[in-house]
């Protein structure tokens, strides 16, 4: 099945920092999705990208459909403690099937 | 505040015993997930429906794990029996075919001695 190379595997910032990750895959995505797991929690949806070129924010976090389909990035900027967790994307592999192919996750750690 | 909902939160059975999960999903939602978790894995797709009908259960070990969605209020995981392989945690998800995106419950917390 498809897979979802996302990266770094994790990161170790200063509170304070800018934060980028990405995540790339081998077919064309019609769908990113961008989610972030807290300890303890269930993944959260953070930001939903529709479109090639598509830039979206929420709040801090912005992310960004890859013109050519096979990837997306996510940025964080000015970190803050509570931004530490497990960012997962995921995406629909070009399929109609409804259902995602999920990356393996960035673990992020923010030191104060 | 509409949320999916799982129970137990935690579990600790002993090896060759059933062990039974369920779902909630946000009324509406016409796709349902289960996942598994672990440190090694990641996030693995074990099973999922749309409008209640299973349609992928290719992640799933047949022998001893089974899905269902007996109504649109609950959806169902069981293991019998469980091993101490299974322990993991088993988080429920629901969402809209049509947008791809998923809610997730807060999880179920498995473990097998």
């Amino acid at each position: 099945g498809q897979q979802l190379n996302q990266s770094p595997q994790s990161m170790f910032i200063q509170e304070g920092e800018d934060v980028s990750m990405n995540c790339t895959s081998s077919s064309i995505f019609n769908t990113w999705l961008w989610y972030k797991q807290d300890p303890g929690e269930g993944p959260v949806l953070l930001i939903a990208l529709y479109k090639a070129g598509e830039l979206t924010s929420n709040g801090r976090l912005t992310a960004q459909f890859g013109i050519t389909r096979k990837d997306s990035f996510l940025n964080i900027s000015a970190s803050i403690p509570s931004d530490v967790g497990i960012y997962f994307c995921a995406g629909d592999g070009g399929t109609n099937a409804g259902k995602s192919t999920f990356g393996d996750g960035t673990t992020l750690t923010v030191k104060p | 505040d509409a949320r999916v909902t799982q129970t137990p939160r935690h579990k600790v059975t002993e090896m060759g015993q059933e062990v039974t999960m369920r779902c909630q999903p946000i009324l509406g939602h016409n796709t349902v997930f289960w996942y598994r978790q672990t440190m090694m894995q990641g996030l693995e797709l074990l099973a999922y429906f749309r409008n209640r009908a299973p349609l992928d259960d290719s992640g799933m070990p047949k022998d001893r794990f089974s899905a269902e969605m007996p109504d649109a209020t609950l959806a169902t995981l069981k293991i019998q029996p469980s091993e101490p392989r299974d322990s993991a945690v088993y988080f429920c998800a629901s969402g809209w075919a049509a947008n791809y995106e998923q809610y997730f419950g807060p999880g179920t917390r498995l473990t097998v001695t």
